[in-house]
């Protein structure tokens, strides 16, 4: 079985410069979530869809930060404009019950 | 909303010797606690889980025990090896939530 994919896996930009990240979750997970770890910190939830309804978007920093998942399968998180602050890994994962099954993350850069 | 304390943030023990992080939460609603091990620049992946059911869970060398009371949980490695190098983080949810908060992580090192 194929695990949750993410792409890129490293991301350099500078700052004010959009960015967007995407996620492939494992086959036939209803749910889906986008985190962001900074550097020596655990996972954050930025957002959690159920199919294509995103259903707690309230870490989401909605004046750059938005995400979709237009069929209910793989999602895009965008960032735009980029700030310093943003730098981080983003993680998706993937769910059918409790167990959250993470990709391998992006980690963005900017500069 | 819920938080997670976590500690030690960082633990070196010799290899062979057992190892215990410590968690606590704040929402005594919290019926789901997993733990995962974060390798560096890999994915983290969950090694145990426990649910406010029962008290304590055993996987081979891996073992997780629950206070509700308290609020308060626990991770257990037994005999560590050096491939036990990592960081390890714990988390709370309200089950069907899917919310996990996770703690701050903990470094453990094996010394060969």
């Amino acid at each position: 079985e194929a695990g949750v994919v993410q792409s890129p896996r490293y991301k350099i930009i500078e700052k004010k410069q959009p960015v967007a990240f995407w996620c492939n979750p494992i086959s036939g997970h209803n749910t889906l979530y986008w985190y962001r770890q900074n550097l020596g910190q655990g996972p954050e939830l930025l957002i959690r869809y159920e199919n294509e309804e995103a259903v707690d978007d309230s870490q989401l920093p909605k004046d750059r930060f938005s995400a979709e998942r237009l069929k209910g399968v793989d999602s895009t998180l965008k960032i735009q404009p980029a700030e310093l602050g943003d730098s981080a890994v983003y993680l998706c994962a993937s769910s059918l019950s409790n167990e959250q099954f993470f990709g391998p993350g992006t980690r963005l850069t900017v500069l | 909303g819920e938080n997670v304390e976590q500690h030690p943030s960082t633990l070196s023990v010799q290899e062979g010797d057992s190892a215990v992080i410590k968690c606590t939460y704040s929402d005594s609603a919290s019926n789901y606690f997993p733990w995962y091990k974060q390798e560096l620049g890999k994915r983290p992946q969950l090694i145990i889980d426990i649910r406010s059911n029962v008290g304590e869970k055993k996987d081979q060398r891996i073992a997780v025990t629950l206070n509700k009371t308290a609020k308060h949980f626990s991770l257990h490695i037994t005999e560590t090896q050096p491939e036990d190098s990592a960081v390890y983080f714990c988390a709370a949810s309200i089950d069907n939530t899917g919310k996990l908060i996770f703690g701050q992580g903990t470094t453990l090192q094996v010394k060969p």
